[in-house]
């Protein structure tokens, strides 16, 4: 069975722009859910996405925002980036959500300069 | 509200035992534990449920006090393999037990020595 994949795995932005990744869960897993991981701060929950609606959200900006696609494929959007937005983005699936165990990405590292 | 993890850091030689700890201000549904190396995605060790289930290695041990929402790794018999950082997460329960959140501590380095 494949793994979690998150594409890009790098990217290099500037401040003001904005930035689409995206993460494809394993076969049959309806939840994705999305941390920012910065150093110091361990793994900071964004929100999770469950058969393509928003279950819950994290304290982010509204400049952070994401869907999921019926094939439970999910992007995550930031829009007007910032310095502070640098981070390894991960993306977790997981067959129920919450409850269950979350199956991680090797994650999206972005930089804002 | 973050869990708190305790010690942030530990440095253990081959065959040493360590406890990792975390503990929550709210009342939890379960808590959870996964190892991250460096470089690599975090992969998962361990569930603890109220209620008493476990879902995890079977290397692995933890304890979950319900009452105290706190739970605790046990690392025994340390090896190399074992370093990494060590994260746990903790479910609360909302809107009546239907919905709910992962938040992770920030935590615990863990190097192991030969």
């Amino acid at each position: 069975k494949a793994g979690v994949t998150q594409t890009p795995r790098y990217l290099i932005k500037t401040r003001g722009q904005q930035v689409t990744l995206s993460c494809s869960p394993i076969s049959g897993h309806r939840s994705v859910s999305w941390y920012q991981q910065t150093p110091g701060q361990g793994l900071q929950f964004l929100f999770e996405y469950f058969s393509e609606t928003q279950r819950n959200k994290g304290n982010f900006p509204g400049r952070f925002s994401g869907r999921q696609f019926s094939n439970s494929r999910s992007e995550m959007n930031v829009s007007t980036l910032e310095l502070g937005d640098s981070a390894l983005y991960l993306c977790a699936s997981s067959p129920g959500g919450w409850r269950d165990i979350q199956y991680f990405g090797a994650g999206t590292r972005l930089s804002v300069l | 509200q973050q869990p708190v993890q305790s010690p942030q850091a530990v440095i253990l030689r081959e065959g040493e035992d360590a406890v990792i700890n975390c503990s929550s201000s709210k009342a939890l549904y379960s808590v959870h534990w996964y190892r991250q190396k460096h470089g690599e995605a975090p992969v998962f060790l361990m569930i603890l449920l109220k209620g008493g289930e476990q879902k995890g290695h079977e290397k692995i041990s933890a304890s979950f006090n319900e009452k105290k929402q706190q739970s605790s790794l046990y690392l025994t018999a340390s090896q190399l393999s074992y370093s990494g950082t060590y994260f746990c997460g903790t479910a609360s329960m909302n809107y009546g037990g239907s919905q709910g959140n992962l938040i992770f501590g920030k935590g615990t380095k863990l190097s192991v020595k030969p």
